[in-house]
């Protein structure tokens, strides 16, 4: 079946300006979780998403946030961009509740660059 | 809270040398380990699991034992392969049933050369 697929993979912008990442997760998936990946602080945990509620949130500012569609399908928003939100940006999905083992299925990410 | 240690990198081999990536984690209660791997370019896959003490995961010639007595879950392999160059992130899970809120640890890169 089909994998975890983020869009758009390579994206450019400038400081001020925002942004929205989309995930489409693996088809029976129901929950979606967002990671931030970078070279300085690693992997780091953004959000999680589960029947279209925000189940988990990390230590992001607000500028950070995201939604969940009733098709699982979910989004992520950065708002007024700073240079530091350059960043491999991860989404990943799973089973959710009593079935979650943990067991995340990545997508390939979509890389930003703020310039 | 929970964390997990892993080895600095880069560890750099040759083909067929032995490989160790070392992890310990900090968590309350009795958590599921795991150990990901992320290719060049791509994003990261599960490669092993543990789910319990004394458990041993396995996957492509891979293999971590979850120990207690020492929260460690280090990462092995017999002969390792230039295929195998990559990032290796070791993650905890609280208990089954959660939110799927994984903690990673740092990752180490694995530079493989003939």
């Amino acid at each position: 079946k089909a994998g975890v697929t983020q869009t758009p993979r390579y994206l450019i912008k400038t400081r001020g300006q925002q942004v929205t990442l989309s995930c489409s997760p693996i088809s029976g998936h129901r929950s979606v979780s967002w990671y931030q990946q970078t070279p300085g602080q690693g992997l780091q945990f953004l959000f999680e998403y589960f029947s279209e509620t925000q189940r988990n949130k990390g230590n992001f500012p607000g500028r950070f946030s995201g939604r969940q569609f009733s098709n699982s399908r979910s989004e992520m928003n950065v708002s007024t961009l700073e240079l530091g939100d350059s960043a491999l940006y991860l989404c990943a999905s799973s089973l959710p509740g009593y079935a979650n083992t943990g067991e995340l299925f990545f997508g390939e990410g979509s890389r930003l660059t703020v310039l | 809270g929970n964390s997990v240690t892993q080895m600095e990198g880069p560890v750099t081999l040759s083909e067929e040398a032995f490989l160790t990536i070392n992890c310990t984690y900090t968590a309350t209660g009795y958590p599921s380990l795991f150990w990901y791997v992320q290719y060049p370019g791509e994003g990261l896959q599960l490669l092993l699991k543990a789910t319990k003490a004394d458990d041993k995961g396995s996957n492509k010639g891979f293999e971590a034992t979850y120990r207690k007595e020492t929260t460690s879950f280090h990462l092995e392999k017999g002969s390792v392969q230039v295929s195998d160059s990559a990032v290796y992130f070791c993650a905890l899970f609280p208990y089954t049933g959660t939110a799927s809120k994984l903690t990673f640890g740092t990752g180490t890169r694995l530079q493989v050369t003939l």
